[in-house]
């Protein structure tokens, strides 16, 4: 199993310019995620998905727009990426009796906008 | 407000020591807690867990303890070893809170042979 892949590892974006981080996983959780981490700082949630179809705003949604149109996949888009967004993303994704189980995280996307 | 802090950035320690970090949150709705580790270029992994109904977990060299009437909880990791050297991030749950989490900064744990 390949567990949690994420494409691609590392982006340099001007501001302004679109683009989508894809998520893969072959576990077959319900629950997927996305969060941004900024030096110094833990993990911040951007949107989540309970299940194939379905998404939910987290802390920090703004500038980011989301998709699950299959369960194995959790796209992340930013429409018109600004210097603010020059993060590392980590995707993660979890089985549905999610409450007491740990989530399993990718190696992450390293983005810097100009 | 940040509702998981880890106060400590850092912390070394020498090889064969116990290495203790520590975690406070203010959400008093947390029910679950869990330890991360992560080296650099990778994503974070899971470690240790505890439910808000234990006060200790253990597993192997790593125990992780919670005090909820403090709010405080810390990871202990005996004996300490150079392939501990990470960064740990402590998360908490609210359980019927479809399985989100929040995450500490977290604590840059070296361990020096």
């Amino acid at each position: 199993n390949a567990g949690v892949t994420q494409t691609p590892k590392f982006r340099v974006l001007k501001t302004g310019q679109s683009m989508t981080l894809l998520c893969a996983q072959d576990m077959n959780h319900e629950y997927m995620y996305w969060y941004r981490q900024d030096p110094g700082m833990g993990l911040r949630l951007i949107h989540y998905s309970v299940g194939e179809g379905t998404t939910a705003k987290g802390e920090v949604p703004d500038g980011y727009n989301v998709s699950r149109l299959k369960k194995q996949n959790f796209l992340l888009g930013l429409e018109s990426a600004a210097p603010s967004q020059t993060s590392v993303y980590f995707c993660a994704s979890s089985y549905e009796l999610a409450n007491y189980n740990e989530q399993f995280f990718g190696p992450g996307t390293r983005l810097t906008v100009l | 407000d940040q509702q998981v802090k880890q106060n400590s950035p850092s912390l070394s320690v020498q090889e064969g020591r116990i290495s203790i970090l520590n975690c406070d949150y203010t959400n008093s709705m947390f029910d679950y807690f869990l330890w991360y580790k992560k080296y650099p270029a990778e994503g974070p992994t899971f470690l240790i867990s505890i439910s808000s109904i234990k006060d200790k977990n253990e597993d192997g060299r790593f125990t992780v303890f919670l005090n909820k009437s403090a709010k405080h909880l810390s990871l202990h990791i005996v004996p300490s070893q150079p392939g501990d050297s990470a960064v740990y991030f402590c998360a908490a749950k609210i359980s019927t809170n479809a399985g989100k989490s929040t995450f500490g900064d977290g604590t840059t744990l070296t361990v020096k042979p």
